[in-house]
């Protein structure tokens, strides 16, 4: 069974920083791009971020502050975000391939 | 960037009731677009990829249309379980982008 399992949200402050993780399993993740999506409180969906192979790729309000990555030894997807603000409090989601599985998601908050 | 213009932003139905989203690009993508159903504080479920593709597990009611710029989601006979948000994305082109949701709620 395909499962994917974010961690790392929370409550951090104006330019600080958080990593989130995404713990996949049931599939082997190298084979697959991996995606972040976020969704502000009573907001729509925002696509984040992918990586494909060795190539990322990211949307324009996040490049340059938001770094995806990932460990297929550890079948784990990460994304660094640095420099946060107010508007990227959201949940975030991790989502497989062209997103036929999503995870639950994890909250961060970036507030004073 | 693509835009994705989706309509209406929300709507009231009765159960029963027929229901059709649209989804419009602002330049052609093909066949590069899914639908997404998203349940209050629940993760978004894919229905369709491909345009018209209806994603294993999802009941035959739901059902997609469309290509190039215009996409459309009918969802034939509404039923409870129906009343929720749904989304269209592109993915066509990077940046990916969604439509602005639809919230489909009980008349």
């Amino acid at each position: 069974e395909v499962q994917l399992l974010e961690s790392g949200g929370g409550l951090v402050q104006p330019g600080g920083s958080l990593r989130l993780s995404c713990a996949a399993s049931g599939f082997n993740t190298s084979s697959y791009n991996m995606n972040w999506v976020r969704q502000a409180p009573g907001k729509g969906l925002e696509w984040v971020s992918r990586i494909f192979g060795s190539n990322t790729y990211y949307a324009d309000s996040v490049k340059g502050r938001f770094t995806v990555s990932r460990d297929n030894s550890k079948s784990t997807l990460y994304l660094q975000m640095n420099s946060l603000r107010a508007d990227d409090t959201a949940v975030y989601y991790c989502a497989r391939g062209w997103t036929d599985y999503w995870g639950q998601g994890t909250l961060v908050t970036v507030s004073s | 960037d693509i835009q994705m213009t989706q309509s209406p932003s929300s709507l009231s139905a009765s159960v029963g009731d027929r229901v059709t989203i649209t989804c419009r690009a602002s330049q052609a993508i093909r066949n590069d677009l899914g639908w997404y159903q998203q349940r209050p504080g629940r993760a978004p479920k894919r229905l369709i990829y491909a345009a018209s593709s209806l994603q294993s597990g999802v009941p035959s009611r739901f059902s997609g249309s469309g290509s190039g710029t215009e996409f459309t989601l009918t969802i034939s006979s509404l039923q409870p379980e129906d009343f929720a948000s749904y989304y269209c994305l592109q993915y066509n082109s990077n940046p990916w982008t969604f439509g602005q949701g639809t919230k489909v709620e009980i008349k």
